[in-house]
């Protein structure tokens, strides 16, 4: 059974950093992409980007490009979503997901959610 | 890129069939065809329901269906039941990224 299992709740100040993961089993993780959604509190989904573990290949929304760093370890199954400077306009739920190529196919898996609170 | 356009309510009674629309640009909609539809009941994380404008994922009602005209995708729930009430989200490609709808909430009265 294919799982992506996120990291949990984070409560932040501006200004910090911060790392959430999204771990996978129950599938080849080099040979799938995943990718991150923001959901911002009662509203829509945002594609944010996406990484091909294989060869680290990333992609970003114009919207999200410079703002977040996504990676992944491939010794653990592992992507992240990565701030360096968190703003209280980052207080949303991500959800990671994955994809089986960069040409369009659907995200046929969507983790829990990590919901990410930024507040002074 | 700008999101898709879709109605932010539908509503309907058990039994009956709804349609919810997905405008883009031939840059996206239009231009591909590779819309996918979401429904996220609340509190929950998305779910597929739709793929490549019209496929269903494996263990999805037949009672959703989808189609695409020009630049407008929608989605189709027949014989509405109350565990149908949730958000629905189409999704686009764009060459390489991918764009989503605003959401639509539909009701089941």
């Amino acid at each position: 059974e294919v799982q992506l299992v996120q990291s949990g709740a984070e409560v932040k100040k501006p200004g910090e950093s911060l790392k959430i993961s999204c771990r996978a089993s129950g599938y080849s993780f080099s040979s799938y992409w995943i990718g991150w959604v923001r959901q911002m509190p009662g509203k829509g989904l945002e594609w944010m980007g996406i990484i091909y573990p294989g060869d680290s290949d990333t992609r970003y929304s114009p919207s999200f490009q410079g703002q977040v760093t996504i990676s992944t370890d491939k010794s653990i199954s592992t992507a992240y979503l990565q701030w360096s400077n968190l703003k209280a306009s980052d207080t949303a739920m991500y959800y990671c997901v994955r994809a089986s190529t960069i040409r369009g196919d659907p995200f046929d898996s969507w983790g829990q959610g990590t919901l990410v609170t930024v507040s002074s | 890129q700008s999101a898709l356009t879709q109605p932010a309510s539908v509503s309907g009674s058990p039994g009956q069939s709804i349609t919810i629309s997905c405008t883009g640009t031939s840059n996206d909609v239009g231009g591909y065809n590779l819309v996918s539809w979401y429904q996220q009941h609340p509190d929950k994380a998305p779910k597929l329901i739709i793929y490549d404008v019209s496929k269903r994922p494996s263990g999805i009602s037949n009672r959703f269906s989808g189609s695409k005209s020009g630049n407008t995708a929608s989605l189709t729930i027949s014989g509405l039941q109350t565990e149908d009430e949730a958000d629905y989200y189409c999704c686009s490609y764009v060459g390489s990224i991918w764009v989503f709808g605003g959401g639509t909430k539909l009701t089941v009265l």
